[in-house]
């Protein structure tokens, strides 16, 4: 069980630059979620997935798009990055709405 | 709107201490609370997961508690070990299968 991936671990984008960030969960979990983590901030919950094929926004959602197309994946793009998205990016999941919730390792993205 | 708040911000005591760190909430209706720790430069790591109807819950050293009704939940950590030094965060669950987490307080504790 590898538990919650992300890829990739690190990444550094010039201002205007799309990427996407990955996150997998091999448990079968039916909820992830997308949060960013900035000093002095805490976490921040981006979009969140209760299930394949939705997803719905958080606290902090401007200038992400995010996909879940399959169960066990749920993407995080930014269309055109901005310095102010410099930040640690963890997903995370959990099987029910009420049950714990496991987090990945984090990206640390830089936007210069 | 619900907010969480930890107290000590950062906390440093010598090893072999018992320690207590707290998290209040500011709205009572959740379903339940989850410890976390966040070594530096890594992920959040789950502690401990308390439900709503229960008043604690123990693991080994660690040992949390909730009174739901004040909006307060404590994490007491029993001899401590500088390998417990870590960012210790706490995380209501509300009605929107959302959690709400505190800022976290640092922990360090001195060999």
């Amino acid at each position: 069980n590898a538990g919650v991936t992300q890829t990739p671990k690190f990444r550094v984008l010039k201002t205007g630059q799309s990427m996407t960030l990955l996150c997998a969960q091999d448990m079968n979990h039916e909820y992830m979620y997308w949060y960013r983590q900035d000093p002095g901030m805490g976490l921040r919950l981006i979009h969140y997935s209760v299930g394949e094929g939705t997803t719905a926004k958080g606290e902090v959602p401007d200038g992400y798009n995010v996909s879940r197309l399959k169960k066990q994946n749920f993407l995080l793009g930014l269309e055109s990055a901005a310095p102010s998205q410099t930040s640690v990016y963890f997903c995370a999941s959990r099987e029910g709405g009420f049950e714990e919730q496991y987090f990945g390792p984090g990206t640390r993205l830089t936007v210069t | 709107k619900q907010e969480v708040t930890q107290i000590p911000a950062a906390l440093s005591v010598p090893e072999g201490e018992n320690l207590v760190l707290n998290c209040s909430f500011t709205d009572s209706a959740i379903y339940n609370l989850q410890w976390f720790r966040q070594d530096p430069g890594k992920g959040l790591t789950s502690l401990l997961l308390i439900q709503s109807s229960q008043r604690e819950q123990t693991s080994g050293r660690l040992n949390a508690s909730l009174d739901k009704s004040s909006g307060r939940s404590t994490l007491y950590i029993a001899a401590s070990q500088p390998g417990d030094s870590a960012t210790y965060l706490c995380a209501v669950a509300g009605s929107n299968y959302k959690l709400t987490f505190g800022k976290g307080t640092l922990l360090t504790v001195n060999p």
